[in-house]
């Protein structure tokens, strides 16, 4: 698997707290994205990252705020949990460039449960 | 908006046969189609892709044609095998660097 790693893997937490999420490549790949993974829903985008400190938002990001201040990192940070929230998270990494194509590259995972 | 289509949500083939899964897109822009395998509880992976300038690709006992006018493609899967189960996801690229991906096709290999 490409370099990627994702911690935690699990974690459990309570409504209304704060929990970061972190992804971290040894690839040196520009782009960098955060997806959540429910049942029946397929991958949805939350944020992607285009390069350090740039960053835009994707179909579902209400509720998260993101940030790269290194090539290698790639924070996900859920504000205030909610139950909602409850789901398992990949994130995934591309070398793209603008004239190439975008293979995306996926993390191990995590699940978070909010209770 | 953009998006892409996989049908269909289950797929049930006896082993041995082969299986084929459909997707539409409706960015005429997109030019990058790539198919993912996702196994229970595991990330998921890239198994085979294909770009716009060729038709069809294979890598043995999967190949994924696409039809750039009607705007489709498809996985195909011959010969399955019950490590072939899985959920298998589409994908076409957008204009801002993104997938929009498919909803998913959970395949059973049945013995």
């Amino acid at each position: 698997d490409a370099g990627i790693t994702q911690s935690p893997r699990h974690k459990v937490t309570e409504t209304g707290t704060p929990v970061t999420l972190r992804c971290h490549q040894t690839e040196n790949h520009r782009y960098m994205y955060w997806y959540r993974q429910d049942p029946g829903h397929g991958l949805r985008l939350i944020h992607y990252s285009y390069g350090v400190k740039d960053t835009d938002k994707g179909e579902v990001s209400d509720g998260y705020s993101v940030s790269r201040s290194k090539t290698e990192d790639f924070l996900l940070t859920l504000e205030s949990a909610t139950s909602s929230q409850t789901s398992v998270y990949f994130c995934a990494i591309s070398a793209q460039s603008m004239s190439s194509y975008n293979e995306q590259f996926f993390g191990p995972g995590t699940r978070l449960t909010v209770l | 908006g953009e998006n892409v289509e996989q049908h269909p949500s289950t797929l049930s083939v006896q082993e041995g046969d082969s299986a084929v899964i459909k997707c539409t897109y409706s960015d005429s822009a997109s030019n990058y189609f790539p198919w993912y395998k996702q196994e229970l509880g595991k990330r998921p992976q890239l198994i085979i892709d294909i770009r716009s300038n060729v038709g069809e690709k294979k890598d043995q006992r999967i190949a994924v044609t696409l039809n750039k006018t009607a705007k489709h493609f498809s996985l195909h899967i011959t010969e399955t095998q019950p490590e072939d189960s899985a959920v298998y996801f589409c994908a076409a690229s957008s204009s801002n660097y993104q997938l929009i991906w498919g909803a998913g096709t959970k395949l059973i290999i049945k013995p």
